[in-house]
């Protein structure tokens, strides 16, 4: 079993769409969580970054790290077509590692 | 300014051939990470760099897959007697000294073993 499960879709939603991406985790002593996105043919760039648990806000990006059930997620509202890339959940135990484990990776679609 | 540049962007090899892969981080960026991202799977973690050194190597694959960075700045992962199952996109990173968690990625070079 993989440390991040995360579905690797493709998920299709229509232009305007609340798109909900999740990942879950096994390893509690996970503490830092990231959101990443993938361009086709691109490194990923990140995109949202939450410590412990809790929400956070960006614009019309959302993450939630829920640390007692072991799952994460990030919210896109009114979702547009540039939206469309593959979505990837990263964790991390502590500061000191570089070490980042990453989920497959959820591919989006958001269709005009 | 510029960010992580990775060359050669493609590389087609045969097998048991050896390959170079290169990797120049952000200028100032003090870590350097080394991740591989095949079909259907996520980043898979290779190595980490601080400075010159490499506090965390546990995710080489097996001892044909080596590392080094010189000067603090530029990195090589070598790869040697490659198989087919080495063919991936191997993608470098770099943060800052105290952002570890915001790695700078570049475009990757897309290795494949025929």
């Amino acid at each position: 079993q993989k440390e991040v499960e995360q579905d690797p879709g493709p998920l299709s939603v229509p232009e305007g769409a609340i798109v909900s991406l999740n990942c879950t985790y096994s390893n509690s002593a996970f503490q830092y969580f990231m959101w990443y996105r993938q361009y086709s043919r691109k490194g990923p760039e990140l995109l949202m970054y939450t410590y412990s648990s809790g929400n956070k806000e960006d614009g019309r990006f959302t993450a939630q790290v829920d640390k007692s059930s072991k799952y994460i997620s990030l919210f896109i509202r009114d979702s547009q077509p540039s939206d469309s890339a593959t979505y990837l959940c990263a964790m991390k135990a502590s500061s000191n590692t570089g070490k980042l484990i990453f989920g497959q990776g959820t591919t989006l679609q958001v269709k005009p | 300014g510029a960010g992580v540049s990775q060359s050669p962007s493609n590389k087609v090899t045969e097998k048991g051939k050896d390959v170079e892969l290169r990797c120049d981080p952000i200028s100032g960026h003090t870590a350097l990470y080394w991740y591989r991202q095949s079909l259907g799977q996520g980043l898979e973690f290779l190595i980490y760099f601080q400075g010159n050194s490499a506090p965390d190597k546990s995710g080489l694959p097996s001892d044909r897959f080596s590392a080094e960075r010189t000067g603090g700045s530029v990195s090589t992962l070598t790869i040697q007697r490659t198989q087919q199952e080495d063919s991936a996109v191997y993608l470098c990173a770099s943060s800052a000294p105290k952002g570890t968690y915001e790695q700078y990625f570049g475009p990757g070079t897309r290795l494949t073993v025929t």
